[in-house]
């Protein structure tokens, strides 16, 4: 089975701040890496597929980046939208589609 | 335009027996995989399963292999997700997740908060 380590669990940032948030895959799992937003109530929202896709609708402040077993998910420039909890989700085996434990973004 | 609607909250009883729906509309629902995401309260996303509407093609997390069954109906557009013997510790949000090859779980349902209780 594939492990998702997501760091770190919480982050104080500011407004405007540059901030990066890491998921690494025990085994290799290609580019088939997503990112989603979930808000507090709410469903999750997809940000970013096959590590670097921005979806559709989705603010140009957010990048991914990586392959293999190491990914990152930067917010260029933290909006107070952005304040919530992000979580990664490998997708390279139907077997067993993992998530991290997810990133806590919290105003400073 | 796509959307997953989820049955309502449910309150049950611990052994009583529960089966909640994913009506999915605005695509083709035989040709894309529905997962679903359990969200215990307070805590992170955990895969739960997944099946394919077309053939039924149905894989299940290690961790929920034997404790739920997922199915779908091709016929009404709807997957579901069910327990024979619910405990307390299945109190939970359960999401219905469209999942597509290249871009991974698009669009999701609004979430089905089962509250398991004596």
């Amino acid at each position: 089975d594939i492990q998702m380590t997501q760091s770190p669990s919480t982050l104080s940032a500011s407004v405007g701040d540059r901030v990066t948030i890491t998921c690494r895959a025990s085994h290799s799992i290609n580019n088939w890496l997503a990112w989603y937003q979930q808000k507090p109530g709410k469903a999750p929202n997809l940000l970013i597929y096959k590590a670097s896709i921005l979806q559709s609708g989705v603010p140009s402040r957010f990048s991914g980046s990586g392959s293999g077993t190491q990914f990152t998910l930067t917010i260029s420039s933290l909006q107070p939208d952005d304040f919530a909890t992000y979580y990664c989700q490998q997708y390279d085996s139907y077997s067993l589609l993992t998530f991290g434990g997810g990133t806590k973004v919290e105003i400073k | 335009e796509v959307q997953l609607v989820q049955s309502g909250a449910e309150v049950k009883k611990p052994g009583e027996s529960l089966k909640i729906s994913c009506k999915a509309t605005g695509y083709s629902f035989m040709f894309y995989w529905i997962a679903w995401v359990r969200q215990m309260p307070g805590k992170g996303l955990e895969w739960m399963g997944i099946i394919y509407p077309s053939d039924s093609d149905t894989r299940y997390s290690p961790s929920f292999q034997g404790q739920v069954t997922i199915s779908a109906d091709k016929s009404i557009s709807t997957a579901y997700l069910q327990w024979s013997s619910l405990k307390a510790s299945d109190t939970a949000m359960y999401y219905c997740v469209r999942h597509e090859a290249d871009t991974g779980s698009d669009y999701w349902g609004q979430g089905t908060l089962v509250t398991v209780s004596s």
